[in-house]
């Protein structure tokens, strides 16, 4: 599996735009980037996933360069309620089984 | 909706003892994951199903097994526990085998005194 490599913690304030880079130098073809939130003694929570080029849903987007050795998760206009750990997640889909390993995540902290 | 139910939500086990840590899955998902995570760490893998059979295993010490169920829930079995077992435990599920969106529950938080 891909190991990713993300800042250890990002500072914001509300209204922001932030953007959290994770490297996955040795991506595999067939490897998916993912995104997790988590806050605090909750469960991690799936925010996007994409392949390559530009993905978007209601809550962030993702960019992934041509050569897929790292991914933005962007999240636009910052809110207090944001601050929490974003993990940065390189699966193999396969219709084998897969696991879903988490590296060490990035943890936001958004100010007033 | 139906999300991912774990039970109990809390438990204190004296070491050595045991404990049976149970997961409902989210209807029609084929797919169970098990995590611990200390405090302050990052959720590690420990095991995962497919259709009630073993699909990986990350590190799960030989002290735990686990199993999943006719009816797909899960259980995560807990031996000869030790101070260091003190975590939470998070159980997620997927649609389908192979898919990173993995839905997860509110954990199981044991402490091993």
């Amino acid at each position: 599996l891909a190991k990713t490599t993300q800042p250890i913690s990002m500072d914001s304030y509300e209204g922001q735009e932030v953007n959290i880079t994770c490297s996955h130098n040795n991506i595999a073809t067939n490897d998916y980037i993912t995104w997790y939130q988590q806050f605090p003694s909750q469960g991690p929570r799936f925010i996007i996933q994409g392949y390559k080029t530009k993905v978007t849903n209601e809550v962030a987007s993702l960019f992934i360069p041509a050569d897929r050795k790292s991914s933005t998760l962007s999240l636009p206009r910052v809110s207090l309620s944001d601050t929490a750990v974003y993990y940065c997640l390189v699966a193999f889909v396969y219709n084998q089984g897969g696991k879903l390993i988490f590296g060490q995540g990035t943890e936001l902290s958004v100010k007033p | 909706a139906a999300g991912v139910i774990q039970s109990p939500r809390h438990l204190i086990k004296e070491k050595r003892e045991t404990a049976t840590l149970k997961c409902y899955p989210i209807p029609r998902h084929d797919t169970v994951y098990w995590y611990q995570q200390g405090p302050g760490q990052d959720p590690q893998f420990l095991i995962s199903f497919y259709e009630k059979m073993q699909s990986d295993k990350g590190s799960i010490p030989d002290r735990f097994s686990a199993q999943q169920f006719s009816d797909y829930h899960s259980e995560l079995n807990m031996s000869s526990l030790e101070l260091g077992d003190s975590a939470l435990y998070f159980c997620a599920s997927s649609r389908d085998r192979g898919d990173t969106e993995a839905f997860f529950g509110q954990g199981t938080r044991l402490t091993v005194v």
